[in-house]
């Protein structure tokens, strides 16, 4: 099993979509899970942290189920902005593991 | 101002020259990291730093040496680049080992 693997997509939606993006992880050991989001050739930006009880940001919505060893992004009323790559990240014990992320594409 | 600088921007050398990709940071973070970036292998990790007197190998360190010159700096040498080093590279700080990484601007590097 690949330490945190993500469905690469790419996702395509349109405006005000709901989309949902899943990840896990092989480290059951693991604490801190991120999301990030990448654009085309830029820096990976810190999204949100994702809580055991879950937490939400506006729009996104994360969610950590440990028992599954599973992390979700939820991404409501979808906007054209929204169109990036978004990386799942797992704490590894000395460094972040990066899946390798799935794109969306947000179309008007 | 960035936070997390990475120089230069942008690098096209030659097969068996040596290069240097610097990083500097204001975030007052003890650990300091060097990834490189192809498209489909996602992020990888070269080396990382928790301090000034500490060096660690990543999941990819040959062919890569790193130095940690003060908290704020950590550079990334490629001794003799090859074209397989052709990538996008990031450097990136942290607070805590179980905290989010932030990153700079990346440095496109081309070996012909």
């Amino acid at each position: 099993r690949k330490e945190v693997e993500q469905d690469p997509g790419p996702f395509n939606v349109p405006e005000g979509a709901t989309v949902a993006f899943n990840c896990t992880y092989s480290n059951s050991a693991s604490q801190s899970f991120f999301w990030y989001r990448q654009d085309c050739r830029k820096e990976p930006k810190l999204l949100m942290s994702v809580y055991s009880s879950g937490n939400e940001d506006g729009r996104f919505t994360a969610q950590l189920n440990r028992a599954s060893q599973y992390i979700s992004l939820l991404i409501r009323d979808s906007k054209l902005s929204d169109s990036a790559t978004y990386l799942c990240v797992v704490n590894g014990g000395t460094a972040l593991i990066f899946g390798k992320g799935t794109t969306l594409s947000v179309s008007s | 101002d960035a936070d997390v600088t990475q120089t230069p921007r942008n690098r096209i050398t030659k097969t068996g020259k040596r290069i240097m990709l610097e990083c500097s940071q204001t975030k007052g973070h003890d650990r300091m990291y060097w990834y490189r970036q192809d498209p489909g292998l996602g992020l990888r990790l070269i080396y990382y730093s928790f301090d000034v007197k500490d060096i660690n190998k990543g999941e990819i360190s040959d062919g890569y040496s790193v130095s940690r010159q003060a908290q704020a700096k950590f550079s990334l040498s490629l001794e003799s680049a090859i074209p397989n080093q052709t990538a996008l590279y990031f450097c990136a700080t942290s607070e805590g080992w179980n905290q989010p990484q932030h990153f700079g601007d990346g440095t496109r590097l081309s070996i012909l």
